[in-house]
């Protein structure tokens, strides 16, 4: 298995709340991303990576911003949560821009009460 | 907008059967790749099918791509228990290389 981790794997939070997620990979690849997951849905992106301190918007990317200071780590951060961005959020990673091979960490599951 | 829909949203099937799913898309793409989800965790990629590329074999798997009609089918031949899963259809389009867009899946379900 790809060297994913992401932490927290479970948060419960209030509306309002700053939560962070973090992305670490060991695999030295370039290019990160995170998804979200929502009940009967598939993943839809919310922001990328194309290296260190290069990130760019997603296809849902209102009211989340992303950092990558370092090669293996990526952070997503809500800087207040609301009710809509409960959802399993996914950390992914490839080598290369286009092979599309993605390798998927185990999933953060955020519920905002 | 979902670029890829998959179809049938669910599938259950006995041991031993072929499931087949198929996944249609909007805009021209560089490939589309195939994942699994298990329950609870996340997606592993399963194969990957080039633009130019018509159909690729991976062990039980099966992947055709027809451009001209913009879908692809994932068959899976005798299946397992084990092959109960959700299957989802990605694709990276021309215009937006390296950012993946997923359908809503499959969902399939083998009976022993």
């Amino acid at each position: 298995d790809a060297g994913i981790t992401q932490s927290p794997r479970h948060k419960v939070t209030e509306t309002g709340t700053p939560v962070t997620l973090r992305c670490h990979q060991t695999e030295n690849h370039r290019y990160m991303y995170w998804y979200r997951q929502d009940p009967g849905h598939g993943l839809r992106l919310i922001h990328y990576s194309y290296g260190v301190k290069d990130t760019d918007k997603g296809e849902v990317s209102d009211g989340y911003s992303v950092s990558r200071s370092k090669t293996e780590d990526f952070l997503l951060t809500l800087e207040s949560a609301t009710s809509s961005q409960t959802s399993v959020y996914f950390c992914a990673i490839s080598a290369e821009i286009n092979t599309g091979e993605l390798f998927f960490g185990e999933g953060s599951r955020l519920t905002v009460l | 907008s979902q670029q890829g829909e998959e179809d049938p949203q669910a599938l259950s099937i006995q041991e031993g059967e072929n499931a087949t799913m198929n996944c249609s898309y909007k805009t021209s793409i560089n490939n589309l790749q195939w994942y699994r989800q298990n329950s609870g965790r996340g997606l592993v990629h399963l194969i990957l099918i080039r633009s130019n590329e018509r159909e690729k074999h991976s062990g039980r798997l099966r992947v055709t791509l027809d451009t001209s009609k913009k879908s692809s089918s994932l068959l899976i031949t005798a299946s397992r228990a084990a092959d109960t899963a959700s299957y989802f259809c990605a694709t990276d389009a021309n215009t937006n290389a390296g950012k993946s867009t997923f359908g809503d899946g499959t969902t399939l379900t083998v009976k022993p």
